[in-house]
């Protein structure tokens, strides 16, 4: 079965640089939710779209931004990165109204900021 | 959100019986309990959930104490493959879309 699909799988930037991480989610679903997690720490929500629009904000910081495309792939902008940006961040997908609902979490993107 | 208390960590022996503890004193009447778990260096994994009544599936089982305050979940026979953290999370019935929080669940190591 197709599972979540996340690209790049490992990235390494600079300080003040920028970075794009993309989601393809399972097809039909319809929901995207984004996670960071840090070094030895547990994920942390940052933010979700539904049908393409933002349905829920976490932790996000104002740097980074993301947005749900048409065809439903959704992409996390990072701006500006901190070396405390270095995570992984973990893209999940669902289907809203799925009686057995379950957030099917891609494998990650390890982002390292030197 | 409703919390949940996990123990930082347990050990079992490979091909034993384990049962993870969660407290959720603070559950209200619409809320599932969840369970994942994440492998090392991996996404996290759906493993059960359930609302009143005990669960089981291929992966585990899922016992809810009766005032749901609390509830365990069960491997039947832990293998080195189940070692992992194990999140115990709470979701409003019907918020289909909503975010899971993660506490800092439970780190299961598994002994040959």
């Amino acid at each position: 079965a197709a599972g979540v699909i996340q690209s790049p799988r490992h990235l390494i930037k600079e300080k003040r640089e920028t970075a794009t991480l993309k989601c393809y989610p399972i097809p039909r679903h319809d929901t995207v939710y984004w996670y960071q997690q840090g070094p030895g720490q547990d994920p942390q929500f940052l933010i979700s779209f539904y049908e393409k629009m933002q349905s829920d904000k976490g932790s996000i910081p104002d740097r980074f931004s993301a947005q749900q495309f048409s065809d439903y792939h959704s992409e996390l902008n990072m701006s500006s990165l901190e070396l405390g940006d270095s995570a992984l961040y973990f893209c999940a997908s669902s289907l809203v109204g799925l009686a057995d609902y379950e957030q099917y979490f891609g494998p990650g993107t390890r982002l390292t900021v030197t | 959100d409703a919390k949940t208390t996990q123990p930082n960590s347990m050990e079992s022996n490979e091909e034993e019986p384990v049962h993870l503890p969660c407290n959720h004193s603070t559950i209200s009447g619409t809320d599932y309990i969840h369970w994942y778990r994440q492998l090392p260096s991996q996404g996290p994994e759906y493993v059960i959930h359930g609302l009143t009544s005990n669960v089981n599936n291929r992966m585990a089982s899922l016992a809810i104490a009766e005032d749901r305050k609390s509830s365990t979940l069960i491997l039947h026979r832990a293998t080195l493959r189940d070692a992992a953290v194990y999140y115990c999370i709470l979701r409003v019935r019907d918020n289909y879309g909503q975010n899971f929080v993660f506490g800092p669940g439970t780190r299961l190591s598994v002994l040959p």
